[in-house]
């Protein structure tokens, strides 16, 4: 079946560090894929997406590449602020609108 | 535009209590999703609507939870009687349907905790 596998966390970093948090899926065919990022107290928002292999999701900072050959789909940005730490959710959508979640990477930011 | 709309954000109850969960999707998203999240753990569907029809309902336990969607817009979500290990945040989400139109957006979710 379709499933997502996240770093585990927690993480943690130092203001202006470089992130990175590993996703990889298993999934028949070709899903799209997504990041959410969940801040404390608040409902879980779209960081960015790709819908097929070698396109790049980007928002706020933030990128990812969709790799179909190694199915991954890790976060990375280049310089971590206090203001980005929260809850990130890798998630891919296989047909018929569902979601599946990885389980969740909690990363902090000290400044 | 308003986001998805959810009520109540938090509620305390005691088990074998009934407990009822409200929300408002974005207006016009025709697709609308009741997701579970444990502590620690990423969402999981409970159940799909289309309009008003459900059309995944596989992981709701039909036992004890219920759930409608009239007239297509708002959708409630019940659970009769509830137990200790309901105790979760109970997710919303809406989506416009279409193939290329995938992106879900969610609500601020309602935390139950069932004592």
């Amino acid at each position: 079946g379709n499933s997502v596998t996240q770093m585990e966390g927690p993480v943690t970093l130092s203001e202006e560090a470089f992130l990175t948090i590993n996703c990889t899926y298993t999934a028949t065919g070709y899903p799209s894929l997504f990041w959410y990022v969940q801040y404390p107290g608040e409902g879980l928002q779209l960081l960015l997406k790709a819908t097929k292999a070698d396109d790049k999701g980007s928002n706020k900072g933030f990128e990812a590449t969709y790799r179909k050959e190694t199915t991954s789909f890790h976060l990375e940005k280049g310089s971590v602020q206090v203001s980005d730490s929260a809850v990130y959710f890798c998630a891919l959508n296989r047909g018929a609108q569902k979601l599946v979640f990885g389980q969740g990477t909690r990363l902090t930011i000290n400044p | 535009e308003a986001g998805v709309v959810q009520s109540p954000r938090y509620k305390i109850i005691e088990k074998k209590q009934p407990v009822a969960f409200w929300c408002n999707p974005i207006s016009g998203h025709n697709t609308l999703y009741w997701y579970l999240q444990n502590l620690g753990q990423g969402p999981e569907l409970l159940i799909r609507y289309e309009n008003e029809e459900a059309v995944d309902d596989s992981q709701l336990p039909k036992d004890r939870f219920s759930a409608e969607r009239l007239k297509g817009v708002d959708s409630t979500l019940k659970i009769q009687p509830a137990e200790l290990g309901d105790s979760a945040v109970y997710l919303c989400a809406s989506s416009l349907e279409g193939p290329s139109t995938d992106t879900q957006y969610f609500g601020p979710g309602t935390r139950l905790t069932v004592l």
